[in-house]
C-alpha cells in the first residue's frame, strides 16, 4: 500500500543540525511532489515548502529559507529535511506528505518529533 | 492572523450538524484555487478529508461535505459523533504569496 515512513524522534542541542527522512513506498516516487509541514507544540500546521521529486528542485516558504534544506535520494525513494543551527523554537513535529495537486495532500508520514534543548 | 481565517473552536452535540468556515480573499479562495480540508485526531498525523473544494476521498463518510462561495469555503459535518472530535484545517494556494498555505485550524468539541 501507499505509505510514507519517517525517521524517528530526535533530541538535539541548540546550534546542532538534524536530518529527517521520509521514505515512500507503494507508488512511483517521482510522480508526485513531496511537501514538508511543521507543527510546533499546541500550534497549527505550517507549510514549509516542497520538493520536485523529478528534478530535485526545492521551493521554500518565506519563513523557511536559509537554515532549511530539502533533498532527495531517488534510488531510495526518500526525501530529506535538514535543519541547521537549531534553535529552541524549531522544536516541533515535522511531517512529509505527498502532493497530488487538485487531489490534495493525500498521504502523510507519521511525523518526526524534533526537540531542541540543552 | 492567518491569510486563511478559521474560527478557533466550534462545538456541537452528538447527532447535530456543525460547519467550519475558512475565509480568504481574492488572491486565494476567491481566485478559484482548490480548497482542501484535513482532519487531525489528537496525537496523529493529519488526514485528507475533502479535496478540490467538495470531493471526498474513498473511505471518508458522506457526513463530511465541503463547499465554496466567493472568498470563503466551508466544511460541514452532519450526524456529529464523538470520534469527530479533532482539529480541522483548510488549505489552499495564494497568488500573492505564490505558495500554498493552511488555515489556522479549528478545534471541534463534541459535547
Amino acid at each position: 500500500q501507499v505509505q510514507l515512513v519517517q525517521s524517528g524522534s530526535e533530541l538535539k542541542n541548540p546550534g546542532a543540525s538534524v536530518k529527517v527522512s521520509c521514505k515512500a513506498s507503494g507508488y512511483t516516487f517521482s510522480t508526485y511532489a513531496m511537501i514538508w509541514v511543521r507543527q510546533a507544540p499546541g500550534q497549527g500546521l505550517e507549510w514549509m515548502g516542497w520538493i520536485n521529486t523529478n528534478t530535485g528542485n526545492p521551493t521554500y516558504a518565506q519563513d523557511f529559507t536559509g537554515r532549511f534544506v530539502f533533498s532527495l535520494d531517488t534510488s531510495l525513494s526518500t526525501t530529506f529535511l535538514q535543519i541547521s543551527s537549531l534553535k529552541a523554537e524549531d522544536t516541533a513535529v515535522y511531517y512529509c506528505a505527498r502532493n497530488r495537486g487538485h487531489y490534495g495532500l493525500d498521504v502523510w508520514g507519521q511525523g518526526t518529533t524534533v526537540t531542541v534543548s540543552s | 492572523q492567518s491569510v486563511l481565517t478559521q474560527p478557533p473552536s466550534v462545538s456541537g452535540a452528538p447527532g447535530q450538524r456543525v460547519t467550519i468556515s475558512c475565509t480568504g480573499s481574492s488572491s486565494n479562495i476567491g481566485a478559484g484555487y482548490d480548497v482542501h480540508w484535513y482532519q487531525q485526531l489528537p496525537g496523529t498525523a493529519p488526514k485528507l478529508l475533502i479535496y478540490g473544494d467538495s470531493n471526498r476521498p474513498s473511505g471518508v463518510p458522506d457526513r463530511f461535505s465541503g463547499s465554496k462561495s466567493g472568498t470563503s469555503a466551508s466544511l460541514a459535518i452532519t450526524g456529529l459523533q464523538a470520534e469527530d472530535e479533532a482539529d480541522y484545517y483548510c488549505q489552499s494556494y495564494d497568488s500573492t504569496l505564490s505558495d500554498r498555505l493552511f488555515g489556522g485550524g479549528t478545534k471541534l468539541t463534541v459535547l
